[in-house]
């Protein structure tokens, strides 16, 4: 089974800090995302990459990066963190833009 | 981007079968019908998708109208461990093969 494993369960961080969320794919994916998760709100996407440096804009980038060095690995950045990017961040790959994607567990971040 | 409505809730009677409804009136031609289910505190996990044809895997069935307006998902036979949301969403051309979550289908099953 494809494993998608996502660096951390639980995260606090600082209000001004530097955050880094990690994602690791062992199945030779093409493409991964990252998605945020809050109630009420849902899932919303913030980044995809569907290749390796490469990187589009989801629906919510705005004080959020990415990184895509090598293809297993995307990460998410937050520059300045800030309080209202307290929230569940979910990680996910796929083969191919037509196929299933495979989840992480997700890292509940806080920032305080 | 095409939309998709589902129930708010469902509920199930364990060991009975689940038949999940999606609308999806303005599809196009290169949307894929995805499901996907979310227990509580884990990520989404995939159940099934499909294009045009009915499908079948270990955990549900996905049977698409002729007219590709609606599905349904079918759970042959309900678990406690099947009580989660479901979503049902498009993924095609229109919106770079991109999978956008709405609000899904909150299954309950009664033991």
């Amino acid at each position: 089974d494809v494993k998608v494993t996502q660096s951390s369960r639980y995260l606090v961080k600082r209000t001004g800090e530097k955050v880094f969320l990690e994602c690791v794919q062992d199945m030779d994916h093409e493409n991964m995302f990252w998605y945020r998760q809050d109630p009420g709100l849902g899932l919303r996407l913030i980044y995809f990459s569907y290749d390796v440096k490469m990187k589009e804009k989801g629906d919510i980038p705005e004080g959020y990066s990415v990184s895509r060095e090598k293809k297993e690995r995307f990460s998410l950045i937050l520059e300045s963190a800030s309080t209202n990017q307290t929230s569940m961040y979910l990680c996910a790959s796929s083969p191919g833009q037509t196929y299933g994607y495979t989840f992480g567990s997700g890292t509940r971040l806080t920032v305080v | 981007d095409a939309k998709t409505t589902q129930p708010n809730s469902m509920e199930s009677n364990e060991e009975e079968p689940v038949h999940l409804p999606c609308n999806h009136s303005t599809i196009s031609g290169t949307d894929y019908i995805h499901w996907y289910r979310q227990l509580p505190s884990q990520g989404p996990e995939y159940v099934i998708h499909g294009l045009t044809s009915n499908v079948n895997n270990r955990m549900a069935s996905l049977a698409i109208a002729e007219d590709r307006k609606s599905s349904t998902l079918i759970l042959h036979r309900a678990t406690l461990r099947d009580a989660a949301v479901y979503y049902c969403i498009l993924s095609g051309m229109s919106n770079d093969y991109k999978l956008s979550f709405g609000a899904g289908t909150t299954v309950t099953v009664r033991a």
